[in-house]
């Protein structure tokens, strides 16, 4: 059963326009939610998180958006840059565990 | 520099050929994780480990050993591969809960 959810496993956006990655999840008990960008051959990189007290946390360029009651994420970039062209994973975790679910993953294509 | 370190990045090798793939971290990390990356399944843990001595299964532990003898270093132990383990593997380390992880730039294991 996949707690973490995205599914959608590609996106493309224009250079300069808004990309909008979404992340579903199913367990209750997730109280921090992170997303992840990874480049080929690289490992992933943190890029933004946020904690379940929260609905929304900004950096630069990326804000990360909290919908407990729908279960649901999204990390909006704006705007998009072509070196945002990557695959970004969202993951989540709980207190009480030591895990971090991943999801599926997303590929952006950020088009110049 | 802060970094988790894996070895090899790329390993060719035949069934039942006992290997270990090594991770190393400079941070002074309390936990780190092992995962795999298939497509179409995102990363997947396969142990993890919150202290010396102290590590527990993850959600795709059969087939792997770990071990973790000193802080700094939690290498993964193929000890009969298959060539179901064919994949990318990532070695991951945080401080501690709610905290993001940080990443190796992954072993790419085939096992024929």
């Amino acid at each position: 059963d996949q707690q973490v959810k995205q599914n959608s496993p590609s996106l493309s956006v224009q250079e300069g326009r808004i990309s909008i990655l979404n992340c579903d999840y199913t367990n209750s008990m997730f109280d921090y939610f992170l997303w992840y960008k990874k480049y080929p051959a690289e490992g992933p990189t943190f890029l933004i998180s946020i904690s379940s007290i929260k609905d929304k946390n900004e950096d630069g360029r990326f804000t990360v958006f909290l919908n407990k009651s729908a279960k649901h994420l999204s990390l909006h970039i704006v705007p998009s840059q072509p070196g945002d062209s990557a695959v970004y994973f969202c993951a989540a975790t709980s207190s009480g565990t030591y895990k971090y679910i991943f999801g599926t993953g997303t590929r952006l294509k950020v088009l110049a | 520099e802060a970094q988790v370190t894996q070895n090899p990045r790329y390993l060719i090798t035949v069934t039942g050929k006992k290997l270990t793939v090594t991770c190393s971290q400079n941070m002074n990390h309390e936990y780190m994780s092992w995962y795999r990356q298939d497509p179409g399944l995102g990363l997947r843990q396969i142990y993890y480990s919150m202290n010396v001595e102290v590590t527990d299964k993850g959600d795709v532990p059969e087939g792997y050993k770990v071990s973790r003898k000193e802080k700094r270093n939690f290498p993964l132990i193929l000890e009969s591969p298959s060539p179901n383990q064919t994949s990318l593997y990532f070695c991951a380390s945080r401080q501690g809960h709610n905290q993001p992880q940080h990443f190796g730039d992954g072993t790419r294991l085939s096992i024929l």
